[in-house]
């Protein structure tokens, strides 16, 4: 079956605007991540769902990030007035449920800032 | 201190070689453990959980020393195609992954 998909693959945007990227999930995964990797840094947590709802949102580094899951499938991650320090990698994972299952990543959103 | 620490690497090994990667972590409420193989510009897959009482999948052997806060990957009979980056990692008791930073091996003829 599918896996987790990202959109867009790639994207390159100017210091100060908003950008948005999705994720697609497997179907029937009701545990939902997002991540990021930063070049020569690991994979950094931002925020992970149950369902339509956010436990967890400690890792956003700032009130610019925010995320939304609706009818328990596909997220959106948005920054706003992105940074050139918001360039990095975005992926996203999904699982079939919470409580340390296998996470199956998708191929990530390249998000460049210049 | 970061919370995960490992070895950046990268380690150069012929094939057919066993190599050893070590991991450490820093906070004794952890969980549950990984290794997460890392392809050049690819997705993290999981690779094996790991286990208190070890466990192995072939080539490969996870160990876990909870009282040292230590985790470690063997890899036997090298292969081309385990040239990757190998990332530890840690859940604590929510659900967000805490990720190394990656041991890079390179696994030549």
């Amino acid at each position: 079956g599918a896996g987790v998909s990202q959109s867009p693959s790639n994207k390159v945007t100017e210091k100060g605007k908003d950008v948005e990227l999705r994720c697609d999930p497997i179907s029937g995964h009701t545990a939902l991540y997002w991540y990021r990797q930063s070049l020569g840094q690991g994979l950094e947590f931002l925020i992970y769902f149950q369902g339509n709802s956010a436990p967890d949102k400690s890792g956003l580094p700032s009130d610019r990030f925010s995320a939304e899951r609706t009818g328990g499938s596909v997220s959106t991650l948005t920054i706003q007035r992105t940074q050139q320090e918001d360039s990095a990698v975005y992926l996203c994972a999904s699982s079939l449920r919470t409580g340390g299952v296998e996470q199956f990543f998708g191929p990530g959103t390249r998000l460049t800032v210049l | 201190r970061k919370e995960v620490e490992q070895d950046p690497g990268p380690f150069n090994v012929p094939e057919g070689a066993t190599v050893a990667f070590n991991c450490t972590y820093s906070n004794s409420a952890s969980q549950s453990f990984f290794w997460y193989r890392q392809d050049c510009r690819k997705e993290p897959k999981l690779l094996m959980s790991v286990y208190s009482s070890g466990n192995e999948d072939g080539r490969f052997t996870a160990q876990l020393n909870r009282a040292s806060q230590y985790i470690s990957l063997l890899i036997r009979d090298s292969k081309l195609s385990d040239s990757a980056t190998y990332l530890c990692v840690v859940r604590y008791n929510t659900d967000k992954l805490i990720f190394g930073t990656g041991t890079r091996l390179q696994v030549f003829p």
